[in-house]
């Protein structure tokens, strides 16, 4: 069966540090994957998303970028982070056409 | 374009209430309807999908939904509400390898 990890669960950082959270997939092939942010009090915002190695689409300019080194990792990170970063982070996988299953996330303070 | 509407950002209902949470889409093709759950902290779990089968869906937890295409709804209902039933619902709709649109959430509170 496909299973979806993300770490780590929180993560509290300064203002101005590095940040990368890291997301793989098990039990699948080429994946669709998708990074997701949940911002207090607000729903969900597609951050990226990954059709293939190397192939990432951004949907929002922001402070952030996205990797995909091997088929089934897919990794979200910044150089330097701003308070605005703060939130929920969602990792999703899916097969093409259909529902994503999520990862259970990151919890992101930047102080 | 694709696009899910959640009516209501808060619902609040009894314990053993008919729980109804609302969803209408707007889709130039047929679409694929989800509704996911999220419980505090943690990722979204898939409750129920409709992907062109039966209009009635059923789903996890005594959770089930109707495709309606005459009114573009997709409401998730259960009979009886728990008070582990408290959580954040999302709708979202697709159509054949396109991105998941999210509704905003409605946030569902179980009161005893």
């Amino acid at each position: 069966s496909q299973t979806i990890h993300q770490w780590p669960a929180t993560l509290v950082q300064p203002v101005g540090s590095p940040l990368s959270l890291e997301c793989t997939v098990e039990g699948t092939s080429n994946p669709n994957l998708y990074w997701y942010r949940q911002a207090a009090g607000r729903g969900l915002q597609l951050l990226f998303y990954s059709v293939g190695i190397g192939q990432i689409s951004s949907e929002v300019p922001q402070n952030l970028s996205a990797s995909r080194p091997q088929d089934r990792q897919f990794i979200l990170s910044s150089k330097k982070l701003l308070l605005s970063d703060s939130g929920f982070y969602l990792c999703a996988w899916s097969p093409v056409g259909y529902g994503y299953t999520f990862g259970s996330g990151t919890r992101l303070t930047v102080v | 374009a694709q696009s899910v509407t959640q009516l209501g950002s808060h619902v609040s209902v009894s314990e053993g209430a008919l729980v109804l949470l609302r969803c209408n889409y707007s889709s130039s093709v047929p679409p694929y309807l989800f509704w996911y759950v999220q419980y505090p902290n943690q990722g979204l779990q898939l409750l129920l999908k409709y992907t062109s089968a039966a209009t009635l869906v059923k789903g996890i937890n005594g959770f089930e939904a109707e495709f309606k295409k005459s009114e573009t709804s997709f409401h998730l209902t259960k009979p009886s509400a728990h008070m582990s039933d408290a959580a954040e619902y999302f709708c979202a709709v697709n159509y054949q390898g396109g991105k998941l649109i999210f509704g905003q959430g409605t946030e569902l509170s179980v009161k005893p």
